[in-house]
């Protein structure tokens, strides 16, 4: 498919282990964004990339979490020393370019912090 | 900082009734607004947008018009189906250059046959 992909789909894991997230984003886009979706905080954005640079991490929690991308594709969301507040359903998204372009959703991916 | 407050339901309604969900925003400058749609089992999908004052937005039968006196941008069908049931999102993007968006928690759409 050429949607935007992510995985692992489902993560379960203990408090204070690290987790890797990855996102896939459509062939060609050039912005990558990052949200977390939790019963109790609704939908917040966490980071965006514009190429490999992230020009806006306003919304990343804690020096727990941070994310990269690498030749403008793929991106990785990583969180140390989880916490079970940081369970939530992380997705990311593609656009073509940052602005008003549509940006496209993947099918995020379930974290658990036991 | 920026937000978006909307009616949370869930909402429930009868196949071919009206639908209004309510969406309001708080937001320096000149945001651009949206609805995002999650059906069951899907991914977040864009269904709406709107980027300045007066601009109505449309698809699939749903509109939304860009208040700015009223900071609103409220959803309506005339009809819904059952095939419209589905968790909408209201959602801004801020103006002067950030991307990010900023979500209401979601509305939870019923259609009953």
């Amino acid at each position: 498919g050429a949607g935007v992909s992510q995985s692992p789909s489902n993560k379960v894991t203990e408090k204070g282990k690290d987790v890797e997230l990855r996102c896939d984003p459509i062939s060609g886009h050039t912005a990558l964004y990052w949200y977390r979706q939790s019963l109790g905080q609704g939908l917040e954005f966490l980071i965006y990339f514009q190429g490999n640079s992230a020009p806006d991490k306003s919304g990343l929690p804690s020096d727990r979490f941070s994310a990269e991308r690498t030749g403008g594709s793929v991106s990785t969301l990583t969180i140390q020393r989880t916490q079970q507040e940081d369970s939530a359903v992380y997705l990311c998204a593609s656009s073509l370019g940052v602005g008003g372009n549509e940006q496209f959703f993947g099918p995020g991916t379930r974290l658990t912090v036991l | 900082g920026d937000s978006v407050t909307q009616m949370e339901g869930p909402v429930t309604l009868s196949e071919e009734a009206f639908l209004t969900i309510n969406c309001t925003y708080t937001a320096t400058g000149y945001p651009s607004l949206f609805w995002y749609v999650q059906y069951p089992g899907e991914g977040l999908q864009l269904l709406l947008k709107a980027t300045k004052a007066d601009d109505k937005g449309s698809n699939k039968g749903f509109e939304a018009t860009y208040r700015k006196e009223t900071t609103s941008f409220h959803l309506e069908k005339g009809s819904v189906q059952v095939s419209d049931s589905a968790v909408y999102f209201c959602a801004l993007r801020p103006g002067g250059g950030a991307d990010g968006l900023t979500f209401g928690k979601g509305t939870h759409l019923i259609i009953q046959p």
